[in-house]
């Protein structure tokens, strides 16, 4: 049982790219979420999505985009990359509607430096 | 609105000593509550979870955590802590009206040998 996998798990960029964090589950799970973790400041929500095609802002979207066509996957694309966007990013999913007591299950993170 | 506040950032204990995390939560519905342990370099965990009933929740390594509605609070306890638990702790909770989860910035417990 794999869970939660996120690809890849380190990644430099340079200021300007773009890429693609990828986010799978195969636990059948409709809520997916992203987070990024910067010292001090804990989990920060960026996006979350509650069901294929369904998806919201959380409390930092700026310069992400999220798309949800699958239950099984989640991925979080940057526009182009800032310094600012250096962080250790999750990916994270739970069993959704009529199921809030279940907890939310995560991948192992990316750490991604922006130069 | 729900909040999550872990009252302490740092927590440094010696071995073999008893260690208590504090996190308070605010909301005005109904919630479930949750304790995640990160080790170093590593994704969050389930350490417990308090869903209903019995207000003491016993999860992994020995943890226990105590819900207490009239203070919104939902303590993490251990009463003999191992080098081996030196990690960050995050409490979180999750309204029974909605899909979010709200997490505490976090405790970061170390244990001195």
């Amino acid at each position: 049982n794999a869970g939660v996998t996120q690809t890849p798990k380190f990644q430099v960029l340079k200021t300007g790219q773009s890429m693609t964090l990828q986010c799978a589950q195969d636990m059948n799970h409709e809520y997916m979420s992203w987070y990024r973790q910067d010292p001090g400041m804990g989990l920060r929500l960026i996006h979350y999505s509650v069901g294929a095609g369904i998806t919201d802002q959380g409390e930092v979207p700026n310069g992400y985009n999220v798309s949800r066509s699958t239950t099984e996957d989640f991925p979080l694309r940057l526009l182009s990359a800032a310094p600012s966007q250096t962080s250790v990013y999750f990916c994270a999913s739970s069993l959704g509607a009529g199921t809030y007591n279940s907890p939310l299950h995560f991948g192992n993170g990316t750490r991604l430096t922006v130069t | 609105a729900q909040s999550v506040t872990q009252l302490d950032s740092q927590v440094p204990v010696f071995e073999e000593a008893p260690v208590e995390l504090r996190c308070n939560y605010s909301s005005s519905v109904s919630v479930y509550l949750f304790w995640y342990v990160q080790y170093p370099n590593q994704g969050l965990q389930l350490l417990l979870k308090y869903l209903s009933g019995s207000t003491l929740v016993k999860g992994i390594n020995g943890f226990e955590a105590e819900f207490n509605k009239s203070q919104t609070s939902f303590h993490l306890r251990k009463p003999s802590v191992h080098i081996s638990d030196t990690a960050e702790y995050f409490c979180a909770v999750r309204p029974n009206t909605g899909n979010q989860f709200y997490f505490g910035t976090g405790t970061s417990l170390t244990v001195i040998p």
